[in-house]
């Protein structure tokens, strides 16, 4: 199952709100997540479950989707959030990840 | 407090042999499934292995199959990666972290990882 994240780029304001969409290439109900990852630090667990939000993260982070479509919303950027972010699926092996979505600060 | 900390990583000749291991703490460890993903310089994430509770379930990544071997010590709260006929796309940071079934199999702890350089 390939996991294709648009866009791969995003130049965004503290402020705005974003989206990062993530498109799989076959059905995987709901066994989707999303990663925060920051220079030299490893990933950060923000969304299970296409929607279930990680104890500990900002309400301002969310998730919605099922089956091949799905997407993360920042409502508010603040300026930690500018980081890169992974969608990956945990529905059959091989686990995989979209390529990432780096979020910089316009 | 829940902690992975890998150890391990290096650098090592084309063709050679690395074994990584990922010390676990904080958690009943034998009651959680395991994975290692890595990550090459500048790049993306890449899942590589899978280990169940018992060992007797593995799964692996095309890109390592026949070559990596993971594998866990439940005695001894411990995860490792045999890798061997490494080559150099093998470079990266490895990463173990911790799988939550429950939870939609949610990758909810990770290591901060291991380096390792395929390189001669």
């Amino acid at each position: 199952i390939q996991l294709t994240q648009s866009p791969s780029f995003l130049s965004a304001s503290v402020g705005d709100r974003v989206t990062i969409t993530c498109r799989a290439t076959q059905g995987i109900s709901r066994y989707l997540a999303w990663f925060q990852q920051k220079p030299g630090k490893a990933p950060k667990l923000l969304i299970y479950g296409a929607s279930i939000l990680q104890s500990g993260v900002p309400s301002r982070f969310s998730g919605v989707g099922f089956g091949t479509d799905f997407t993360l919303t920042i409502s508010s950027l603040q300026p930690e959030d500018f980081a890169t972010y992974y969608c990956q699926q945990v529905n059959s092996y091989p686990f995989t990840f979209g390529q990432g979505t780096r979020l910089e600060i316009k | 407090e829940v902690q992975l900390v890998e150890s391990g990583g290096g650098l090592v000749q084309p063709g050679g042999s690395l074994r990584l291991s990922c010390a676990a703490s904080g958690f009943a460890f034998s009651t959680y499934e395991m994975n290692w993903v890595r990550q090459a310089p500048g790049k993306g994430l890449e899942w590589i292995a899978y280990i169940g509770l018992s060992s007797t379930t593995v799964y692996y990544a095309d890109s390592v199959e026949g070559r990596f071997t993971i594998s866990r010590d439940n005695a001894e709260n411990s995860l490792y990666l045999q890798m061997n006929s490494l080559r150099g796309e093998d470079t990266a940071l490895y990463y173990c972290a911790r799988v939550v079934r429950s939870s939609w199999y949610s990758f909810d702890y990770w290591g901060q990882g291991a380096l390792v350089t395929v390189s001669s």
